[in-house]
């Protein structure tokens, strides 16, 4: 069946330190989209990314869609404590259903 | 009207109650989820209703059963629960395909 990886599973940075996680599908997506999820909250979309190597930013976030898209990662630079959550990936493979990735759980010391 | 809620927000029943969850948007989206989240995992897909039809039940027991009564409204109603069904559940929505979700702040439920 259809799933969708996430590494690395946890991150402790220093404020200001750059973070990446990696999102992997076993199969060929449609889209993929991102969440956030602070904790005690619920899943907040954050953006999607339809096109074979797209790149967007959303101020110090920089999300990518691989070439054959079947990969996804999320940036976050010079991360600040408002950035500590979970962040998944969800992937879309044409149809109403999304699969959520594992997440990664992002932790941000001042 | 831009978000979706959900009642209650915490709910303590016991294996042999029956009780409902609610779910409610006003933003005309088209479709409605039901998801499962246990703590630090990812939310897990139960039910879709597209255009207040039963569209994706991802085999739910049938202790779970969903009811979509009008394009705004979705309840899950619960029976016979286990304790391993306590979990936080999270209705949301979406107006397009591919479906963006809007998540309500979900109902955290505890089955004694």
């Amino acid at each position: 069946g259809q799933q969708v990886m996430q590494i690395p599973q946890y991150q402790h940075v220093q404020e200001g330190e750059d973070f990446t996680t990696y999102c992997n599908s076993s199969t060929t997506l449609s889209n993929i989209q991102w969440y956030k999820q602070r904790p005690g909250g619920h899943p907040v979309f954050l953006i999607q990314l339809v096109k074979s190597g797209e790149v967007k930013k959303q101020k110090r976030l920089t999300f990518q869609f691989g070439e054959a898209k079947k990969n996804s990662s999320l940036h976050i630079t010079a991360t600040q404590t408002t950035d500590v959550g979970t962040y998944f990936c969800a992937g879309n493979y044409n149809t109403d259903k999304l699969i959520f990735g594992t997440g990664t759980r992002l932790q941000v010391f001042p | 009207d831009t978000e979706v809620t959900q009642t209650p927000k915490h709910l303590v029943m016991g294996m042999t109650n029956k009780k409902s969850l609610k779910c409610e948007q006003h933003m005309g989206h088209r479709a409605m989820y039901w998801y499962k989240q246990k703590a630090k995992k990812p939310p897990e897909l139960m039910f879709v209703y597209s255009y207040e039809k039963l569209s994706i039940n991802e085999s739910v027991p049938s202790r779970f059963s969903p009811e979509c009564p009008n394009s705004s409204l979705l309840n899950l109603h619960l029976h016979a629960l286990q304790p391993e069904d306590s979990a936080l559940y999270l209705c949301a929505s979406s107006p397009r395909t591919p479906p963006e979700q809007f998540f309500g702040p979900g109902t955290r439920l505890t089955v004694l």
